[in-house]
């Protein structure tokens, strides 16, 4: 069975730090595209960034409004995915969602995804 | 970036009711475009990818159609556990976006 637990969320002050992490289970992490999407409350889903699998080359993509502030990285060997977060703002107050990303059909869905993790950003 | 519109924003049926949600891209995207439904404080969950793939284990009354810049989300039946909200997602190109979603009521 595919899980993937999201942790780490939590209260944090502006311009503080966080590092999410992702654990996953049930299939072959290695080879698996990985994402972060991102929901503020009562708000739509919004795509956070990606991280290729080593065999893909294993490149990294951020959306604009993260971009220079976020990391997306991935240990292999402890299949974990996590999610630096840098210069936090008000506006990056969400749940954060993990998920895996099939690329065999030539698109790419976020096939099984985690139960998310909140983040509060707030002095 | 790919610009993702979907309507109507929202929308009430009964159930057996036959529903329609429409996503319309900035750019055309093949057909690299998925549908996914999320109930009130759940994880979102995959119906449709590749514009008109079933994904395994969702039922039959889901199907999706279109290619290029005009995709359609149908449930040919509603149920009572087919409320909660409908987002189409680009994957043509990083950064892949959203649609703004489209919640369903049940009448």
């Amino acid at each position: 069975e595919v899980q993937l637990v999201e942790s780490g969320g939590g209260l944090v002050k502006p311009g503080g730090s966080l590092r999410l992490s992702c654990a996953a289970s049930g299939f072959t992490f290695t080879h698996a595209w990985m994402t972060w999407v991102r929901q503020a409350p009562g708000k739509g889903l919004e795509w956070v960034g990606r991280i290729l699998s080593r065999t893909s080359g294993g490149g990294v993509d951020y959306a604009a409004p993260v971009k220079g502030r976020f990391t997306i990285s991935r240990d292999d060997s402890k299949n974990t995915l996590y999610l630096q977060m840098n210069s936090l703002e008000a506006e990056d107050t969400a749940v954060y969602y993990c998920a895996s990303v099939t690329y065999g059909s030539g698109t790419y869905p976020f096939d099984y995804w985690g139960q998310g993790t909140l983040v509060t950003v707030s002095s | 970036d790919i610009q993702m519109t979907q309507s109507p924003s929202s929308l009430s049926a009964s159930v057996g009711d036959r529903v329609t949600i429409t996503c319309r891209t900035s750019q055309t995207i093949s057909n690299s475009l998925n549908w996914y439904q999320q109930i009130p404080g759940k994880a979102p969950k995959l119906l449709i990818y590749a514009a008109s793939s079933l994904q395994s284990g969702v039922p039959s009354r889901f199907s999706g159609s279109g290619s290029g810049t005009d995709f359609t989300l149908t449930v040919s039946s509603l149920q009572p556990d087919d409320f909660g909200t409908y987002y189409c997602q680009q994957s043509y190109s990083a950064p892949w976006t959203f649609g703004q979603g489209t919640k369903v009521e049940i009448k």
